[in-house]
C-alpha cells in the first residue's frame, strides 16, 4: 500500500524552465513533508522540507507547495540547471509512531 | 513480500549493547541501501549493495557499524557498544538496478532508541 506516490517517474525539462516534480499522499495524518535529491550510486540529500501546517517554503530556486485539502504537494525548481539532474523523492513523517514514508522517484533530466 | 519489509519497527536499547537491524528486500532486487535519518536531519547514507559487487561501505560513520547481505537478499545492519548518538529511524531501500530511471522501494524503518 503505496502511501506516497510520485506517479512520474521521469521528467525532461530545458535549462532555464521551471521543473515542477508532483506528489500524492493518502494519509491526512502526515506532519511533515519532505524532498530528496539522488544522484546514482550516491545517498539522498535533503533538499527542503514543510510542515502539515504551511502552505509553502522556499529556499533559493527551490520551492515545496503543499495543498492539504488534495493530498497534493509539489517541488519547484526555477530556473532549473543541468546540476539539478537527479532522481528526486518525496517523503512524509507522521513525527508520532513509526511512520516515515518515501515515493518511488522522479528522475529529472534538465537538458543544456 | 510485496514491499521492503524491515524488523524490528521499535528497538529499545541500553548504551553500550548490540543491535541488528533487519532488511528483507524485494525479491529479485539487486540494489539494497541503508540510511538513517536522525532527529532535524536529513537522510543519511550508510551502505550500498550491488550484486555480488563488494559493498560500498564508505557513509559508515564509524566501526561499530557493520553490515552483510546474506545470499544477495536479506541484510542485517548492526550497531557495536550503541550510543546515544545513534537514535535514528534506520531506512532500508531496494531498487532492481542502481539507474535513475528505475524506483526505489523504501522499507518503513527501524526507530533505535538508545538508552
Amino acid at each position: 500500500d503505496q502511501q506516497v506516490k510520485q506517479n512520474s517517474p521521469s521528467l525532461s525539462v530545458q535549462e532555464g524552465r521551471i521543473s515542477i516534480l508532483n506528489c500524492d499522499y493518502t494519509n491526512s495524518m502526515f506532519d511533515y513533508f519532505l524532498w530528496y535529491k539522488k544522484y546514482p550510486a550516491e545517498g539522498p540529500t535533503f533538499l527542503i522540507s514543510i510542515s502539515s501546517i504551511k502552505d509553502k517554503n522556499e529556499d533559493g530556486r527551490f520551492t515545496v507547495f503543499l495543498n492539504k485539502s488534495a493530498k497534493h504537494l509539489s517541488l519547484h525548481i526555477v530556473p532549473s540547471q543541468p546540476g539539478d539532474s537527479a532522481v528526486y523523492f518525496c517523503a512524509a513523517i507522521r513525527t508520532t509512531g513509526n511512520q516515515f514514508y518515501f515515493g518511488t522517484g522522479t528522475s529529472l533530466t534538465v537538458i543544456p | 513480500g510485496a514491499g521492503v519489509s524491515q524488523s524490528p519497527s521499535n528497538k529499545v536499547t541500553e548504551k553500550g549493547k548490540d543491535v541488528e537491524l533487519r532488511c528483507d528486500p524485494i525479491s529479485g532486487h539487486t540494489a539494497l541501501y541503508w540510511y538513517r535519518q536522525s532527529l532535524g536531519q536529513g537522510l543519511e547514507f550508510l551502505i550500498y549493495f550491488q550484486g555480488n559487487s563488494a559493498p560500498d561501505k564508505s557513509g559508515l560513520p564509524s566501526d561499530r557499524f557493520s553490515a552483510e547481505r546474506t545470499g544477495g537478499s536479506v541484510s542485517t545492519l548492526t550497531i557495536q557498544r550503541t550510543q546515544q548518538e545513534d537514535s535514528a529511524v534506520y531506512l532500508c531501500a531496494s531498487s532492481l538496478l542502481d539507474r535513475p530511471n528505475y524506483g526505489y522501494t523504501f522499507g518503513s524503518g527501524t526507530r533505535l532508541t538508545v538508552v
